[in-house]
């Protein structure tokens, strides 16, 4: 099964609070997992990426959190910020193939 | 640098019509891919190229021919189109295929009446 399922499909936070989207998967060969953040009429750019022999990694306000034994990541964003309102997605690599799977896309508004 | 061309951005096609959708990069990557961008579906792959002359499919491979003749273009064709092929479709590079930073471009939003 090479599905990433992504949840939720909307989420509104207030300006300074904790924003977190999860993803599952059930293909144990996947070896890489990307998050890509889309602006309005903008194709989707890297934001952050994990591979699952670490449980989390960090980049500012952006942290993924991996449970390899869930099958489940996740994507934090803390202190979110108005300018962090877009669309996000999730993605996993099989190892050796080269198709990235992606899960369905979670709107994100931050309110000021 | 430009990154990643797409052109057209905007098109409008009848139905059985056949159409290019142009893709370019100048960064020199040898991974290349396209996706198209539905409502609740994420992105689905296309067609995708690890090289110049190599090509093979993705998810969603039906109605759409590529080809991979230099390291910069790689264009999609659609050779009768359907108003199922009406989508948003990004082509995309990589320099060390997918575990690399996937770069996008903008996207060309195509419309099948």
């Amino acid at each position: 099964q090479q599905q990433v399922k992504q949840s939720p499909q909307s989420l509104i936070v207030q300006k300074g609070g904790i924003s977190i989207i999860n993803c599952a998967y059930e293909n144990t060969a996947f070896d890489y997992f990307p998050w890509y953040q889309q602006f309005p009429g903008k194709g989707p750019a890297l934001l952050i990426a994990i591979r699952p022999d670490v449980s989390e990694k960090k980049e500012g306000r952006f942290t993924i959190s991996f449970n390899k034994s869930a099958k489940q990541f996740s994507l934090h964003i803390m202190d979110s910020q108005p300018g962090d309102s877009a669309t996000y997605f999730c993605a996993a690599n099989i190892q050796g193939a080269q198709k990235l799977v992606f899960g369905q896309g979670t709107r994100l508004t931050i309110n000021p | 640098n430009a990154g990643v061309t797409q052109t057209p951005k905007f098109q409008v096609l009848k139905t059985g019509q056949s159409m290019t959708l142009q893709c370019a990069q100048d960064m020199n990557h040898e991974y290349m891919s396209w996706y198209r961008q539905d409502p609740g579906m994420g992105l689905r792959l296309i067609h995708y190229s690890v090289g110049a002359g190599i090509t093979d499919q993705g998810e969603v491979p039906n109605g759409y021919n590529v080809s991979r003749s230099t390291t910069e273009d790689f264009p999609l064709r659609l050779l009768s189109a359907a108003p199922s092929q009406t989508s948003v479709y990004f082509c995309a590079s990589s320099l060390r295929g997918l575990t690399g930073e996937l770069f996008f471009g903008e996207g060309s939003r195509l419309t099948v009446l």
